[in-house]
């Protein structure tokens, strides 16, 4: 069975604290990927990064950085000094079979001024 | 260039009512999904297309749910005979290939 997990529900800091997301996947195929989104209070869905299962090498986007661990199954976000912007909720994703998404829960993000 | 779009934003719906839901997907895209999402949940998938053939349909959740996607292009959902817990939000995504989907901003449904 495929599976994400974000045991996080909710997270509250104060602006220009570092704050790191964490997802939890299970999958049995050996080639995978995994994806972070944004959902902001306006609704949409807004793709932040994709990484494939050879790839392990961790990103940085700006403030923005993940770290992959195919030893643990984990694909953790983490936001640099964090902006009032930045509030939004973070979903996790991994691709099945069809292509189709696997979402999880969901981590809600609230970044006081 | 113009990304996912999806009509209408709301729809209040009476129970029982027929809705029909719009994806216009990114020009060119080969694959649609459809998503539903609840309230305080994860998106959850509910069908596929890669160009006009439905691929997968197999989280629509009752026979009441009907995707086409006809010419390969514009995606309907229709939802037959509505009950309140068909309430959520329904998002539709594109994607080139076996790659990252791009979603449109949902239709919120709500019915009485």
């Amino acid at each position: 069975a495929q599976k994400v997990t974000q045991a996080q529900t909710e997270i509250s800091v104060v602006e220009k604290e570092d704050v790191t997301l964490d997802c939890v996947y299970e999958t049995r195929d050996t080639t995978y990927y995994l994806f972070w989104y944004k959902q902001p209070p306006s609704g949409e869905l807004v793709f932040l990064i994709r990484r494939n299962s050879f790839d392990e090498q961790n990103e940085i986007s700006g403030r923005y950085s993940w770290n992959f661990q195919k030893s643990t199954s984990s694909f953790n976000f983490t936001i640099t000094a964090s902006q009032v912007v930045d509030s939004a909720v973070y979903f996790c994703a991994l691709i099945g079979g069809y292509n189709k998404l696997i979402f999880g829960a969901g981590t809600r993000l609230a970044v006081h001024p | 260039g113009a990304g996912v779009s999806q009509s209408p934003r709301y729809k209040v719906a009476k129970r029982g009512q027929d809705v029909a839901l719009r994806c216009d997907p990114i020009s060119g895209h080969v694959s649609l999904f459809w998503y539903q999402q609840a309230l305080g949940q994860g998106p959850e998938f509910l069908t596929y297309f890669q160009n006009e053939a439905q691929l997968d349909k197999s989280g629509l959740p009752s026979d009441r749910f009907f995707a086409e996607r006809p010419e390969g292009s514009v995606s309907t959902l229709k939802i037959q005979r509505t009950q309140q817990e068909d309430s959520a939000v329904y998002l539709c995504a594109s994607s080139p290939s076996i790659d990252t989907q791009y979603f449109g901003p949902g239709t919120r449904l709500t019915v009485l």
